[in-house]
């Protein structure tokens, strides 16, 4: 069974500050997703990732993928309260029919104060 | 917004009841997935339907059942409901299902069993 792990759970952090959010996960893939979810609001897709190695970046957000040891990263430079939510990575693995749902990670509940 | 469209927003039901969640995926997306999120057991894929047909399952319940009509709407089907069935309920679409997509979600359906 697939298994992605997220840490920490709970961050918070102040404004202007540097952090890196980890997702482990436990089975061979090369497709992993970062997606944000606001309060009582839906899942808005950040970055996707398909090779290893892999790096992108959105703003204060910059994402990578490493393959081999089965982990990526979400790095948050000089942080704004804006980016106060809930980040969640997911990993998509291949079915029988295609490529099967994703698996979630538990989030990381980021809290950025001034 | 994602595109995709889900009613109701908020149902409250009963134990023992049976309710239909609905979803209507971006247009010209064909792959539509299933997404139960609580607080307990987190974002837990359910079900995955391409162009009418079912192409992979997750941890769906025997009580819990979807179908994806030729309009490609879908429909997501909860019977016997138990108070551990409340939850919000994601709907999401990509194009076709296959690897590599991102997925794109709606704004979900809050399910509380009273």
């Amino acid at each position: 069974e697939l298994k992605v792990e997220q840490n920490p759970l709970f961050l918070s952090m102040q404004e202007g500050k540097n952090y890196t959010i980890y997702c482990n996960y436990s089975t061979t893939s090369d497709r992993l997703y970062w997606y944000r979810q606001d309060p009582g609001k839906s899942l808005e897709s950040l970055f996707v990732l398909l090779s290893n190695g892999a790096v992108k970046q959105e703003g204060r957000l910059m994402a990578s993928l490493d393959t081999k040891a089965r982990l990526s990263t979400l790095h948050i430079t000089a942080a704004v309260h804006d980016l106060s939510a809930t980040y969640f990575c997911a990993v998509e693995v291949d079915g029988w029919g295609g490529a099967d749902g994703l698996t979630f990670g538990k989030g990381t509940h980021l809290i950025i104060q001034p | 917004d994602s595109g995709v469209t889900q009613t109701p927003k908020h149902l409250i039901t009963a134990t023992g009841q049976r309710v239909t969640l609905r979803c209507s995926p971006r247009s010209g997306d064909l792959s539509v997935y299933w997404y139960q999120q609580s607080l307990d057991q987190g974002l837990q894929f359910l079900i995955q339907y391409y162009n009418g047909e079912e192409r992979a399952k997750g941890n769906i319940l025997e009580r819990f059942s979807a179908q994806q009509f030729p309009d490609l709407h879908s429909e997501l089907n909860l019977s016997s409901l138990e108070l551990g069935d409340s939850a919000l309920y994601f709907c999401a679409s990509s194009l076709d299902g296959g690897a590599g997509q991102p997925q794109h979600f709606g704004d979900g359906t809050r399910l509380s069993i009273l």
